[in-house]
């Protein structure tokens, strides 16, 4: 059964700070791994998708990585803002039978002005 | 491009009340799913649709919990009886087909069960 942890659990750190968030999962027969947002009563908003081919995505300011072999991704958020205050999930689907992603905890954010 | 739509936003009713949500996928997503999320927590799937078929509803509590999708398209979720523990987000998200393609979750409904 596959097991997604995020760490850390919450992150509180000024403005413009470049920011690592991690992601690791325990079975790497992966379909590919999608990293959310999600705003305080909101639903999540996809922000970047990595194929399991892949070893990276970038969208703005924002980039993730994936290393399949060690079970790890890390979301790269560069000159953090307050609008970035967020919880931020990943997601892991299994390669085989049906894409059922399984989700991380998240981490919650806090940037500050 | 429309995203997924779900109603109601809020819910709050009794333990042992019956509530029901809906939800109305990307137009043309093969794939629908509804997630339970509890406060604090990563969402937590209870039942997938690949069309109007269910693939995977092996965390639905099947005593008071439902779901359908009968034209493969629109889905509802009811829960019968309520309990407080019950209380969360219900998420719907939807996606092209069941195979490596991305999801797309909707507001979720947010109910509180007294």
């Amino acid at each position: 059964k596959q097991e997604v942890t995020q760490i850390p659990a919450a992150l509180s750190v000024p403005e413009g700070e470049n920011l690592v968030l991690n992601c690791s999962f325990t079975d790497s027969a992966i379909y590919n791994l999608q990293w959310f947002r999600q705003d305080p009563g909101k639903g999540l908003t996809s922000l970047l998708l990595i194929q399991s081919s892949q070893r990276e995505q970038t969208s703005g300011r924002l980039n993730a990585s994936l290393d399949k072999s060690s079970g790890r991704s890390t979301l790269y958020i560069a000159a953090s803002q307050p609008g970035d205050s967020a919880t931020y999930l990943c997601a892991v689907p299994p390669s085989g039978g049906s894409y059922i992603p399984t989700f991380g905890r998240g981490t919650s954010l806090i940037v500050h002005p | 491009e429309a995203g997924v739509a779900q109603s109601p936003r809020y819910k709050i009713i009794e333990k042992r009340q019956s509530v029901a949500f809906w939800c109305n996928p990307i137009s043309g997503h093969a794939t629908l799913y509804w997630y339970q999320q509890i406060l604090g927590q990563g969402p937590k799937l209870l039942i997938q649709f690949q069309n109007n078929g269910v693939v995977d509803d092996s965390q639905l509590p099947k005593d008071r919990f439902s779901a359908e999708r009968l034209k493969g398209v629109d889905s509802t979720l009811k829960i019968q009886p309520a309990k407080l523990e019950d209380s969360a987000v219900y998420l719907c998200a939807s996606s092209l087909t069941d195979t490596n393609t991305e999801a797309f979750f909707g507001q979720g409904t947010r109910l509180t069960v007294v």
